[in-house]
């Protein structure tokens, strides 16, 4: 089955400064890479996701790369801002023997906390 | 709102007793999920359901059952069978068949005493 590596587990950046965090898979029919936050005492809230025909994408400051060939992908945050303190899951998704049904494998989690 | 509702946000489970997280969801969505979070891990899935009346396991299902006799409500049982029983549990649902872009509870966290 699928495995979903992530790092780094934690990041620690100034206010202002970019953060990346990378993940890799190893099931190459793989097509669906969404990313979530997770704020303190709540459930993950998707904030961005890629699929496999496209190398990169963009939402204001967040971004999410794709490497199709190398299996991985990553998160790309700028500018970033106290409110971007969270834990972030990546996850990957494809069809499963066929079915229509893809199940989504999530990395570990990365704790970002971003200093004022 | 719409949105999916979890209870008890807290939950204490005492040796060989089975309990029963609530997961409910005014969303119409036809497909709901349960996964468990451990510290450090990333989540995994307990069980998940596309349709009423039918439901399948997922990657930890060993000491859970769940039932979906309507389709705003998925509840996850957690039995005396399992053994490590201490975790965070999100339920979540989506009305993509495909099993993206899921949409989250606020979560149950269970302990034992």
């Amino acid at each position: 089955g699928e495995n979903v590596e992530q790092h780094p587990s934690t990041l620690s950046v100034q206010e202002g400064d970019s953060a990346v965090i990378k993940c890799t898979y190893s099931d190459s029919a793989s097509n669906y890479f969404p990313w979530y936050k997770q704020e303190l005492g709540k459930g993950p809230q998707l904030i961005i996701d890629i699929r496999s025909n496209v190398g990169e994408k963009k939402d204001q400051r967040i971004a999410v790369t794709l490497n199709k060939t190398a299996k991985h992908f990553s998160l790309h945050i700028t500018e970033t801002q106290p409110e971007d303190s969270a834990v972030y899951f990546c996850a990957a998704s494809g069809n499963a023997g066929g079915t229509s049904y893809g199940k989504l494998t999530f990395g570990q989690g990365t704790i970002l906390t971003v200093h004022p | 709102d719409g949105g999916i509702t979890q209870s008890p946000k807290y939950l204490f489970r005492k040796e060989g007793q089975n309990v029963t997280l609530s997961c409910e969801q005014n969303l119409n969505h036809d497909a709901m999920y349960w996964y468990r979070q451990d510290p450090g891990q990333g989540l995994r899935l307990i069980y998940y359901s596309q349709i009423v009346n039918d439901f399948q396991k997922g990657d930890i299902a060993e000491g859970y059952s769940v039932s979906r006799e309507k389709k705003e409500s998925f509840p996850l049982t957690v039995t005396s069978a399992q053994k490590n029983p201490t975790a965070f549990y999100l339920c979540a649902s989506t009305t993509d068949r495909n099993n993206e872009k899921l949409f989250f509870g606020s979560g149950t966290q269970l302990s034992v005493l």
